[in-house]
């Protein structure tokens, strides 16, 4: 069966451009999670998806950071007016129940120049 | 601030080695996960542990959680190459959306 996928793979973008990156979760999974990983660093959680709501969007760092899920399945994280410190390795998970195993996919690694 | 701090955060050993990697917090976690991550994709989970003093074994993998579930440690005996890779603990927040809190990570390098 298909896991969690992520496009792009890798985005190269220039500071203040606006970027859209799209996750697939896995068929039937409810919740869904992104999440940022910087160089060297673990995963940090950004927002979480219940059906087509943000639950829980207490970890976006800032108001230029968007996310939405319209019909419950596809998810796009969309960041305005992007800055060199953006750059990271972004990750969606999705798993039946929040409280289910995480699947991650295998991210997008975006870097701002 | 829920924090997970691991220990150490690389780690280059010769095949057939032991080795323990720990993840450490001030804070009660409600549970403790282990994920292993290869370059170029998402971390994959290896065990959950729930319970204080809980001992869960994955072949040559051993993973422990403190009696207070405030850390837990992850033993590898005889580390072979395929076990190159990154070594993340993850928490359950504990709040009602189940997202995790990671720890930094650990790098891990098994020479043949």
């Amino acid at each position: 069966g298909a896991g969690v996928s992520q496009t792009p793979s890798n985005k190269v973008t220039e500071k203040g451009k606006y970027v859209e990156l799209r996750c697939d979760p896995i068929s039937g999974h409810t919740a869904l999670y992104w999440y940022r990983q910087s160089l060297g660093q673990g995963p940090e959680f950004l927002i979480y998806f219940q059906g087509t709501g943000a639950a829980d969007d207490s970890g976006l760092p800032n108001d230029r950071f968007f996310a939405v899920r319209p019909e419950g399945s596809v998810s796009t994280l969309k960041i305005q007016r992007t800055e060199r410190g953006d750059s990271a390795v972004y990750l969606c998970a999705s798993s039946l129940g929040r409280y289910d195993e995480q699947f991650f996919g295998p991210g997008t690694r975006l870097t701002v120049l | 601030t829920q924090l997970l701090e691991q220990s150490p955060q690389f780690l280059s050993i010769q095949e057939g080695e032991n080795l323990t990697v720990y993840c450490n917090s001030s804070s009660v976690f409600s549970s403790l996960q282990w994920y292993r991550q290869e370059p170029g994709e998402g971390p994959v989970l290896l065990v959950t542990v729930v319970t204080g003093g809980e001992v869960k074994k994955l072949k040559r993998l051993t993973f422990q959680f403190g009696d207070a579930r405030k850390d837990s440690s992850l033993h590898i005996t005889a580390a072979q190459p395929g076990d190159t890779g990154l070594y993340l603990c993850a928490g359950g927040s504990g709040s009602n959306t189940g997202k995790l809190i990671f720890g930094q990570g650990t790098t891990l390098q098994v020479k043949p």
